[in-house]
């Protein structure tokens, strides 16, 4: 067990619609990433928020966005979903800024399907 | 600016046989060096880690990898397969720059033949 938490585990929806994703950290870590995971793709890294603030970006779309909130919890909205959205989506998280050598704790995903 | 490169998206390899799987990394600075394993339906778990205290490093599950800065590499291995075996593995890189973030190779997944 990581000590990383993502709810749901599991979203079907329908294209145009939009969803939370919603995860809590590793007790004690500060920093939270997400990323997105497709067959096509392969592991994507989205954004990362570290103690609040955005710490760096990367092929995340517009249509995304992300908060960390002041209990460390993060959540990823999307909207306006497309076929192409469908994916894992996984959190992370450490202790630091991700400048260390502070391993990357996984959640066990949210599978999103949109149909 | 740091990238990862796995050698193999398919690796196939039969129980008790010896796995390889390639990394090669660039990195303008001294980097730090990671393999993760995902089993099917989960998250990724750290295997192994490299820090520059040691450039033989012995990760869980008898994994073990060799930080080599001449060939730009950090293959990881495992002398005798075991079904349990069969993931995907991911290298992956970071350093001590405030700018950069943890970059992921495109992961090498391991086949294990009975």
């Amino acid at each position: 067990d990581s000590g990383v938490t993502q709810t749901p585990k599991h979203l079907i929806t329908a294209t145009g619609q939009r969803v939370t994703l919603r995860c809590s950290p590793r007790s004690g870590d500060l920093s939270v990433y997400w990323y997105q995971q497709s067959l096509d793709q392969g592991l994507q890294f989205l954004i990362q928020y570290y103690n609040g603030e955005e710490r760096a970006k990367g092929n995340i779309l517009e249509r995304f966005s992300a908060q960390q909130f002041p209990d460390l919890h993060s959540e990823l909205n999307l909207s306006s979903l497309e076929l192409g959205d469908s994916a894992l989506y996984f959190c992370a998280s450490s202790v630091d800024g991700g400048e260390g050598d502070s391993p990357l704790h996984f959640g066990n995903g949210t599978r999103l399907t949109v149909t | 600016a740091q990238s990862v490169t796995q050698l193999g998206s398919h690796v196939s390899v039969s129980e008790g046989a010896l796995v390889l799987l390639r990394c090669n990394y660039s990195s303008s600075v001294p980097p730090y060096l990671f393999w993760y394993v995902q089993y099917p339906n989960q998250g990724l778990q750290l295997l192994l880690k490299y820090t520059s205290a040691a450039t033989l490093v012995k990760g869980i599950n008898g994994f073990e990898a060799e930080f080599k800065k001449s060939e730009t590499s950090f293959h990881l291995t495992k002398p005798s397969a075991h079904m349990s075996d069969a993931a995907e593995y991911f290298c992956a890189v970071t350093h001590m720059n405030r700018d950069d973030k943890i970059i992921f190779g495109k992961g090498t997944r391991l086949h294990i033949l009975p």
